[in-house]
C-alpha cells in the first residue's frame, strides 16, 4: 500500500547542475501536484496535471518543467539549479474532477540543497 | 491576493485540554477546504475535507467549521493527547479545486 513514492529522499546540487525529481502514485488518481514548502512559508504549488497528458503552472513555477509521463508517474525537472530552490519539494495525488471533490495525498517528500 | 493565514504559529498544551487552531482566508470562492497533519520529516495526512457547501466536518476527536462569508475556518481537537503533537496545516482550494493555497501552519506541542 504505497500511496505516493518520491525519489530521491535526499539530494545535494551544485549551482547550474540539472536533476529530475521523480513521483509514482499507486491509486490511480487523475490528479497530480508539485509543491516546494520553506521555513514559514507553507506549501507552494509549482505546477499541477489535471489528467494524463495536460499539465499547468502553479504559483511558483519560473525555474521548474514537469512531465506527465502517464496516469501514475509526474516528474519536476530543475534545468539549472539556483541555491533559490534549496526547498523540500513535496508530490501529491488526488482523485480530483470537476465533479469529484477528494483530498490530496501526499509522498514523504525530497529534501534538495543547492550549493 | 488569495492568501491563507494560521494563527498562532506554534502552541503549547496540557494533555487533555480541548483546543482551537484558526484558520483565515482573504477570497471566500473558494472550492473546498482542508486540515493536514505533518509529522517532522513526513508528509502531509489529509485530516478533514470541507467542501464549499458545507459548515463542519468531524472525524473522532477532530472537528472542522467552515465560515465562507468571514473568510475562517476553524479546527477544534478534543481532549488532547501527545500524539497530537504535530504541525497543522490549513489549505484552501480554488479553480476547480487544482489550485490550493496553504497556511504556514500551527506547531502543536501537548505535554504528558
Amino acid at each position: 500500500n504505497a500511496g505516493v513514492t518520491q525519489t530521491p529522499k535526499f539530494q545535494v546540487l551544485k549551482t547550474g547542475q540539472s536533476m529530475t525529481l521523480q513521483c509514482a502514485q499507486d491509486m490511480n488518481h487523475n490528479s497530480m501536484y508539485w509543491y516546494r514548502q520553506d521555513p514559514g512559508m507553507g506549501l507552494r504549488l509549482i505546477y499541477y496535471s489535471a489528467s494524463e497528458g495536460t499539465t499547468d503552472k502553479g504559483e511558483v513555477p519560473n525555474g521548474y518543467n514537469v512531465s506527465r509521463l502517464n496516469k501514475r508517474e509526474f516528474s519536476l525537472r530543475l534545468e539549472s539549479a539556483a541555491p533559490s530552490q534549496t526547498s523540500v519539494y513535496f508530490c501529491a495525488s488526488s482523485d480530483r474532477t470537476i465533479y469529484s471533490n477528494q483530498p490530496q495525498h501526499f509522498g514523504d517528500g525530497t529534501r534538495l540543497s543547492i550549493l | 491576493k488569495q492568501e491563507v493565514t494560521q494563527i498562532p504559529a506554534a502552541l503549547s498544551v496540557p494533555e487533555g485540554e480541548n483546543l482551537v487552531l484558526n484558520c483565515s482566508f482573504t477570497d471566500s470562492a473558494i472550492y473546498n477546504l482542508q486540515w493536514f497533519r505533518q509529522d517532522p520529516g513526513k508528509g502531509l495526512t489529509s485530516l478533514l475535507l470541507i467542501q464549499s457547501s458545507q459548515r463542519e466536518q468531524t472525524s473522532g476527536r477532530l472537528n472542522a467549521s467552515l465560515d465562507k462569508s468571514s473568510g475562517r475556518s476553524t479546527l477544534y481537537i478534543a481532549a488532547s493527547q501527545p500524539g497530537d503533537s504535530a504541525t497543522y496545516l490549513c489549505a484552501v482550494s480554488y479553480t476547480g479545486g487544482f489550485k490550493t493555497i496553504f497556511g504556514a501552519g500551527t506547531r502543536l506541542f501537548v505535554k504528558a
